[in-house]
This record gives C-alpha cells, sequence and structure tokens, in this order.
C-alpha cells in the first residue's frame, strides 16, 4: 500500500513554456501533499504544502505565481511550473501524507520528475 | 531556523559490517522522525520511522531515538553493497505535517 506515482517521470522544455506535473495516491486518500526540489548533490526542499480544496502554502522564497499547485481531490495534485528557466531545471519530488489507516504523519514519496529547461 | 544535520560522508563501510548513520534536530518539539534511503537519481524511499525514545528493530535496521540529546541513529546490520545510497533523516514539526530534512549521509558498502 501506499503508493504515489508521478507523470511525466521527465520532460523537457523550451524556455519561457510551462510544464505541469501530476502526482497521485494510487491506493490511498491524501488531504495533504507536498511538493519538494531537489538540486544534484543537495537534499530535498520543501516547496509547498497542497491541501485538498483550499489553497497552497509555500515555503519562504517560493514564488507561488511561478509555481502554481492546484488539489483537486484527495488523490490528485498538480504542480505547474509557468514560464520555466533553465535555473529551474531541478528533480521535482511529491509526497503524500496518508488521511487514515495507516500512520497518519508519514510521507510517501512519488519517483519524481526531472525537469529539464533548455 | 529548525534544522537537522547529518555528516554528509561518504561512511564506508566492509560487507558484512555494521554501519552507523547519525542525525541531530534542533527543535525540542519535534515528535516523528524517519529515515529514508534514496539511491542516485531516484526519490526517497521509507526505511524507518521513530516516535519513542529507544530502540526500534525492522530486520537489518535499528532505529534509536534519544529526544533530551536530539539526536536519532540508524543501524544496518549484515551491510550488503545493495545498501550503497544516500541516507536522509527527516524531522516532522510539531502540527504542520512538514519534514525537514537533513543534508543526507552517503554509504558506501564495499565487497
Amino acid at each position: 500500500g501506499a503508493v504515489v506515482s508521478q507523470h511525466p517521470s521527465w520532460v523537457i522544455c523550451k524556455s519561457g513554456t510551462s510544464v505541469k506535473i501530476e502526482c497521485r495516491s494510487l491506493d490511498f486518500q491524501a488531504t495533504t501533499m507536498f511538493w519538494y526540489r531537489q538540486f544534484p548533490k543537495q537534499s530535498l526542499m520543501l516547496m509547498a504544502t497542497s491541501n485538498e480544496g483550499s489553497k497552497a502554502t509555500y515555503e519562504q522564497g517560493v514564488e507561488k505565481d511561478k509555481f502554481l499547485i492546484n488539489h483537486a481531490s484527495l488523490t490528485l495534485s498538480t504542480l505547474t511550473v509557468t514560464s520555466a528557466h533553465p535555473e529551474d531545471s531541478s528533480f521535482y519530488i511529491c509526497s503524500a501524507k496518508v488521511l487514515r489507516g495507516l500512520s497518519t504523519d508519514t510521507q510517501y514519496f512519488g519517483p519524481g520528475t526531472r525537469l529539464t529547461v533548455l | 531556523q529548525k534544522e537537522v544535520e547529518q555528516n554528509s560522508g561518504p561512511l564506508s563501510v566492509p560487507e558484512g559490517a555494521i554501519a552507523s548513520l547519525n542525525c541531530t534536530y534542533s527543535d525540542r518539539g519535534s515528535q516523528s522522525f524517519f529515515w529514508y534511503r534514496q539511491y542516485s537519481g531516484k526519490s526517497p524511499e521509507l526505511i524507518m520511522s521513530i516516535y519513542s525514545n529507544g530502540d526500534k528493530e525492522d530486520g537489518r535496521f535499528t532505529a534509536q531515538l534519544n529526544k533530551a540529546s536530539q539526536y536519532v541513529s540508524l543501524l544496518i546490520r549484515d551491510s550488503q553493497p545493495s545498501d550503497s545510497a544516500t541516507y536522509l533523516c527527516a524531522v516532522n514539526l510539531d502540527n504542520t505535517g512538514k519534514l525537514i530534512f537533513g543534508q543526507g549521509t552517503t554509504l558506501q558498502v564495499k565487497p
């Protein structure tokens, strides 16, 4: 149990375009999902907390107008990188917190999306 | 600023040895602690969670928590080359659900 998927697994885009990344909890409901970014040789940095049916909470320094988050259902959150630039190239990983059943504060991670902006 | 500290390593151990990974955290109010393993190019996978002082064992893995010293560790017994990865310590802040990650310790298990 507790499987999280992400789509796409990798994407290459041109500078200035927008990219949407989907995060799905496949076998459980998640009221809360988290979006992280990881640059090479660095640890995960939390970008935002996504709550179903409400606005996302962004960490300090993360531009909410650039990284649009939508959490439309208990199993789906999306991250849209708008007007992407080469410095946005990174490994984007989502996680989902289990609503009930399993330990409720454990986060399960998706496989990640590698974004390359040319 | 709430922090989680780990030695980045690399920590190198021979196959079959015990690998000991350490982590300290700054927020005394932290309640939940996690160890994740991350292979190069992959996302983290949960190894263990621990909430109470003492030891928690799961197969070859033992997590140890000492809240008074603000210290959590992970022991890997009978280390295998397949255990070679980066191990991330994560701490759950009170009432937020957010995880703060350490920078990770790279473990190398040599055959």
